[in-house]
């Protein structure tokens, strides 16, 4: 089982630029997630999903953008990237009790 | 969500025992009392959870107080491999979210 895969690693972005960062679980878990954490913080929730076509708003969801077409995908758009995107995201994936995080991409925003 | 308190950091000597304390002192009975941690670089990963019974796995040793407002993190032996942040976090799973609330956790040094 490869778990909860990211795409990319790292990523610089120029201000206003758009991107996705991508999400994939091989689990078949119905609940997914996104967080971010910057520099000496904790994560924090941007968006979560309980299953495929339902998504829904977390602590910190100003400036991206989420969908689930499938169980195993759950992509995190960024649509004009500012500086204060800059920051490190994970992705999640819950089982019974656990939650299984990505490796997370690092995004850098100038 | 209930919170949390946990030292900012601690430090060990490699091979010997360390237990990480945290307090929580609001936890609500549905709560159930999750340990994670992250290594430098590297998304969180699950190390051990509880409800009311000390519980032990491959990784660490949970103990759990008696009237659950506090719990302590065992690990048995430190590696190097064991520097990391480590969160304690309050959970039931109940709420629709499902999410983990993630504090600034301890950072856990260990000394060669």
């Amino acid at each position: 089982n490869a778990g909860v895969t990211q795409t990319p690693k790292f990523r610089i972005l120029k201000i206003g630029q758009s991107m996705t960062l991508q999400c994939t679980q091989d689990m078949n878990h119905n609940y997914m997630y996104w967080y971010r954490q910057d520099p000496g913080m904790g994560l924090k929730l941007i968006y979560y999903s309980v299953g495929a076509g339902i998504t829904d708003k977390g602590e910190v969801p100003n400036g991206y953008n989420v969908s689930r077409s499938t169980t195993e995908d759950f992509p995190l758009r960024l649509e004009l990237a500012a500086p204060s995107q800059t920051s490190v995201y994970f992705c999640a994936s819950r089982g019974q009790e656990t939650q299984y995080f990505g490796p997370g991409t690092r995004l850098l925003v100038l | 969500d209930a919170k949390t308190t946990q030292p900012n950091s601690m430090e060990s000597n490699e091979e010997e025992p360390v237990h990480l304390p945290c307090n929580h002192s609001t936890i609500s009975g549905t709560d159930y009392i999750h340990w994670y941690r992250q290594l430098p670089s590297q998304g969180p990963e699950y190390v051990i959870h509880g409800l009311t019974s000390n519980v032990n796995n491959r990784m660490a040793s949970l103990a759990i107080a008696e009237d659950r407002k506090s719990s302590t993190l065992i690990l048995h032996r430190a590696t190097l491999r064991d520097a990391a942040v480590y969160y304690c976090i309050l959970s039931d799973y109940g709420g629709s979210q499902g999410n983990l609330i993630f504090g600034k956790g301890t950072k856990l040094s260990v000394k060669p």
